[in-house]
C-alpha cells in the first residue's frame, strides 16, 4: 500500500536561512508520481511540483529545489533563503497506478515552516 | 467555474443532525477527491471519483459517510448523524484523467458539529 512520511512536524527558521522539508514515501510499484503541495494561512492548497518515478533528475525553481532519490524512496524539499511569505503547511504526496488501471492521490501529514523575521 | 468551488464555506450543526457539503469542479475534469482535514492535521483521503469508473470509497471512515457524482460535475458528501469528531475541514480537489494530474483544490467547507 502507498504511504507518505513527512517527519518533521514543525521546524521555525530564521528569515533567509535554508531549510530543507523531508519526504519519504514506500509502494510496491515501479511507476508513480511524488508531489508537493503548499497550504498557506489562507487555507488553499497550491500545487509546487510533479515528479515521475522514472525521472531522478534534480529540480530548481529559484529558491527552490526538489532532490528525488529511489534508492531511499526519499523527495525532499529546499528552500534556499527562506522568506516570511513561505511561511506555510507543505505536504508532499504519492499518486500510484493500480493493478486495474486506477490511481488515487495520497498526502503526508505535512509539515508546518515558520519563517521568523 | 474558473476553480473548484465549494458550498457551504461554513457549516455549524448538531450533534446528531445530516449535513450536505458541495463540490462544483472545474469544467472537464474528470476526476475529483474529497478529502478531510482536522485542525493541524493532514489531508485524510476520503473518496476518489475517476469519470465512468465506480468510485474508490476506500477512505471513508464509517458508514455515516456517503458521496454521490452525477457524470463529471457536482459531488456531494454526506455525513448522517453527525459527531463531533466529524469537526473538519472538508476540501474537494478535481483534476483530469492522468495519473500524474496535478490537483486543483477549493477553499474548503468548514464543519463544526456541537
Amino acid at each position: 500500500a502507498q504511504k507518505v512520511t513527512q517527519a518533521q512536524t514543525e521546524i521555525s527558521v530564521v528569515e533567509k536561512e535554508d531549510v530543507t522539508l523531508d519526504c519519504v514515501y514506500e509502494t510496491r510499484d515501479t511507476t508513480y508520481y511524488l508531489f508537493w503541495y503548499k497550504q498557506p494561512p489562507s487555507g488553499e492548497l497550491v500545487f509546487l511540483i510533479r515528479r515521475n518515478s522514472f525521472d531522478e533528475q534534480n529540480e530548481i525553481s529559484g529558491r527552490y529545489s526538489w532532490n528525488f532519490q529511489k534508492s531511499t524512496s526519499s523527495f525532499n524539499f529546499t528552500i534556499t533563503a527562506s522568506q516570511v511569505v513561505d511561511s506555510a503547511v507543505y505536504f508532499c504526496a504519492l499518486s500510484e497506478i493500480h493493478s486495474d488501471s486506477s490511481y488515487k492521490l495520497i498526502f503526508g501529514s505535512g509539515t508546518r515552516l515558520l519563517v521568523r523575521p | 467555474g474558473a476553480g473548484v468551488s465549494q458550498s457551504p464555506s461554513n457549516k455549524v450543526t448538531e450533534k446528531g443532525k445530516d449535513v450536505e457539503l458541495r463540490c462544483d469542479p472545474i469544467s472537464g475534469h474528470t476526476a475529483l477527491y474529497w478529502y478531510r482535514q482536522r485542525l493541524g492535521q493532514g489531508l485524510e483521503f476520503l473518496i476518489y471519483f475517476q469519470g465512468n469508473s465506480a468510485p474508490d470509497k476506500s477512505g471513508l471512515p464509517s458508514d455515516r459517510f456517503s458521496a454521490e457524482r452525477t457524470g463529471e460535475s457536482v459531488s456531494t458528501l454526506t455525513i448522517q448523524r453527525t459527531q463531533q469528531e466529524d469537526s473538519a475541514v472538508y476540501l474537494c480537489a478535481s483534476s483530469g484523467d492522468r495519473v500524474d494530474e496535478k490537483l486543483f483544490f477549493g477553499s474548503g467547507t468548514q464543519l463544526s458539529v456541537l
